[in-house]
């Protein structure tokens, strides 16, 4: 089945240093979805990517799609502390057995240390 | 709007007792998300509904485990009987669409002693 991979599992950072985390997956994509996770709460929706190569900002946040639509990056430029959380990556599959249905990462869990 | 309601927000039973979760879409949401999370396993999808019938519940972990949604506004999780290895955050997600984003209830966090 679909398989979603996310590195690193833990970053620890600095406030002011920049922070990345990267999703791969096993099958070609229809989109990516990402989400943030407070400590002790639920996650929420970030941002949802669907074209070959697509890059979108939100601020300090950076988001990329991979050319062959398999892998994405999230770039975060000056970390402040509310930026605490896990960061999840969700992949829909283009098709299949995979199609349609949303496989999420496992999450990397950013603290920053001011 | 509410949000996505889960009820009740902190369950503590005992090994072998009936468990039922609860949840309340958001008002005109046509898809319905069961997750579980643990250290473990990360986030996992355990059923997912659209218009009130089940379509994919291949991640339920055994027959244990059951999901109902009897209608467009009301949808229930039940483990019968527990155990110490179903202890996680159950989180239910409602959706407009299958392709829209998820909107994440608080959770409940469940613990089988």
């Amino acid at each position: 089945g679909q398989q979603v991979m996310q590195i690193p599992q833990y970053q620890h950072v600095q406030e002011g240093e920049d922070f990345t985390t990267y999703c791969n997956s096993s099958t070609t994509l229809s989109n990516i979805q990402w989400y943030k996770q407070r400590p002790g709460g639920h996650p929420v929706f970030l941002i949802q990517l669907v074209k070959s190569g697509e890059v979108k900002k939100q601020k300090r946040l950076t988001f990329q799609f991979g050319e062959a639509k398999k892998n994405s990056s999230l770039h975060i430029t000056a970390t402040q502390t509310t930026d605490v959380g896990t960061y999840f990556c969700a992949g829909r599959g283009a098709g299949g057995t995979s199609y349609g249905k949303l496989t999420f990462g496992q999450g990397t869990i950013l603290t920053v240390h001011p | 709007d509410a949000g996505v309601i889960q009820s009740p927000r902190h369950e503590v039973t005992e090994m072998g007792q009936e468990v039922t979760l609860r949840c309340k879409p958001i008002s005109g949401h046509d898809y319905l998300f069961w997750y579980r999370q643990t250290m473990m396993r990360g986030l996992e999808l355990l059923i997912y509904f659209n218009n009130n019938v089940p379509i994919d519940d291949s991640g339920m972990p055994e027959d244990r485990f059951s999901a109902k949604m009897p209608n467009a506004s009301f949808s229930t999780l039940k483990i019968q009987p527990s155990e110490p290895r179903d202890s996680a955050v159950y989180f239910c997600a409602s959706s407009p669409s299958t392709y829209n984003e998820q909107f994440f209830g608080p959770g409940t966090r469940l613990t089988v002693l």
